[in-house]
């Protein structure tokens, strides 16, 4: 079975702090994606990458980066945390770039930012 | 603009029913679709992907696709009270490996 998991199921933080999501999936995928989900507002795409130190912006990258240095890691960084970007993160993989390989989510992490 | 659209909902079917959940989408170039449960607070996980034109059975489950009017839909056999979730769509448009993702359709089964 595919295994992503996510650093914290739960995360409260200060305005103006840095902070990372963590995400780890043990199947040796090729992709990560990282995606925020709000009400109303569906999944929307931040960052993915295809390959370690590789990544490339998604939908909504404002305020966001990332890092990948090693194959089965992906972190999400908030380089300084607004109140606008409370939300639910959510972490997937898939295993090539091809139009048929499904992507696995992680748990997610709830993010509050006071 | 590549756009999935689906009905939020709610989708309110009675036990044993069936539920038909449907999703368009904008890009005919799209070759790959996928639908995902989310349960409330949980993540999304597959159900079921479908590619090629006609119909995909899995156990209750039953995705649809039809490429010329381009919509895929997902029927669910029976209906439990345990499928209440939001049903995402979701659409691969080509060799990018990203997914676009509609806004999800409320199902709920009442005993």
């Amino acid at each position: 079975d595919v295994k992503v998991t996510q650093s914290s199921r739960y995360l409260v933080k200060r305005t103006g702090e840095k902070v990372f999501l963590e995400c780890v999936q043990d199947m040796d995928h090729e992709n990560m994606f990282w995606y925020r989900q709000d009400p109303g507002l569906g999944l929307r795409l931040i960052y993915f990458s295809y390959d370690v130190k590789m990544k490339e912006k998604g939908d909504i990258p404002e305020g966001y980066s990332v890092s990948r240095e090693k194959k089965e890691r992906f972190s999400l960084i908030l380089e300084s945390a607004s109140t606008n970007q409370t939300s639910m993160y959510l972490c997937a993989s898939s295993l090539h770039r091809g139009p048929g390989d499904t992507q696995y989510f992680g748990p997610g992490t709830r993010l509050t930012v006071l | 603009q590549k756009e999935v659209e689906q009905n939020s909902g709610p989708l309110s079917v009675p036990e044993g029913a069936i539920a038909s959940l449907n999703c368009t989408y904008s890009d005919r170039g799209s070759q790959s679709f996928f639908w995902y449960r989310q349960y409330s607070g949980k993540s999304p996980e597959l159900i079921m992907s479908i590619y090629s034109n006609g119909d995909k059975e899995d156990g209750r489950f039953t995705a649809q696709l039809n490429k010329a009017s381009q919509y895929v839909s997902l029927l669910i056999r029976d209906s439990q009270p345990s499928d209440s979730a939001t049903y995402l769509c979701a659409v691969n448009t080509g060799n990018t490996g990203k997914l676009i993702f509609g806004q999800g359709t409320t199902l709920q089964v009442k005993p």
